[in-house]
């Protein structure tokens, strides 16, 4: 099966902070996505990526940027963290072409900024 | 712009009922659908994918269907279990980008 691995299930970081989110899949997929789930909101696209150093924004980009030096990891930061960056962050994979294959996602972080 | 719908937003069931849960989303452009498992405070677990030119899948006790042409996909869980209470997603795959676009999802208790 493939894993997507989160590497935090919870953290708690101070207003200001950079942070790091990482993600690493085991499958050799070709695309990865960070999402962002908040009651009432559902499930929004943050970032998403083709390939390795590309990077496409999504729905919600401001606020964050996505590194992907390697194909099989993704990793979202938030260059000065926020209250209202307080939400679970889903992290999800998929081989090529995307639209004819299932997505795989991680157990997800769980962000609290105080 | 794609927007999904799943009707009930929440539903208890006696255990051993069986129960349909109902996703629809207003553009039929659609390449594929998938139905998502989710337990409070993890992420989604996947339990069935449907091809545009599928009309249902199976896995064990779960069914999907899909008429893309009226934009609706049940998802039918046969002898329900307590194990079984969760919020299921249902997300449509559309556009170029081929970007994932959830629905509002349906929280399952079973109950004994």
């Amino acid at each position: 099966d493939v894993k997507v691995t989160q590497s935090s299930r919870y953290l708690v970081k101070r207003t200001g902070e950079k942070v790091f989110l990482e993600c690493v899949q085991d499958m050799d997929h070709e695309n990865m996505f960070w999402y962002r789930q908040d009651p009432g909101l559902g499930l929004r696209l943050i970032y998403f990526s083709y390939d390795v150093k590309m990077k496409e924004k999504g729905d919600i980009p401001e606020g964050y940027s996505v590194s992907r030096e390697k194909k099989e990891r993704f990793s979202l930061i938030l260059e000065s963290a926020s209250t209202n960056q307080t939400s679970m962050y889903l992290c999800a994979s998929t081989m090529d072409p995307p639209n004819l294959y299932g997505y795989t996602f991680g157990s997800g972080t769980r962000l609290t900024v105080v | 712009k794609q927007e999904v719908t799943q009707i009930p937003a929440a539903l208890s069931v006696p255990e051993g009922e069986n129960l349909v849960l109902n996703c629809s989303f207003t553009d039929s452009a659609i390449y594929n659908l998938q139905w998502f498992r989710q337990d409070p405070g993890k992420g989604l677990t996947s339990l069935l994918l449907i091809q545009s030119s599928q009309r249902e899948q199976t896995s064990g006790r779960l069914n999907a269907s899909l008429d893309k042409s009226s934009g609706r996909s049940t998802l039918y869980i046969a002898a329900s279990q307590p194990g079984d209470s969760a919020t299921y997603l249902c997300a449509v795959i559309t556009g170029t980008a081929s970007k994932l676009t959830f629905g509002t999802g349906t929280r399952l208790q079973v109950t004994l």
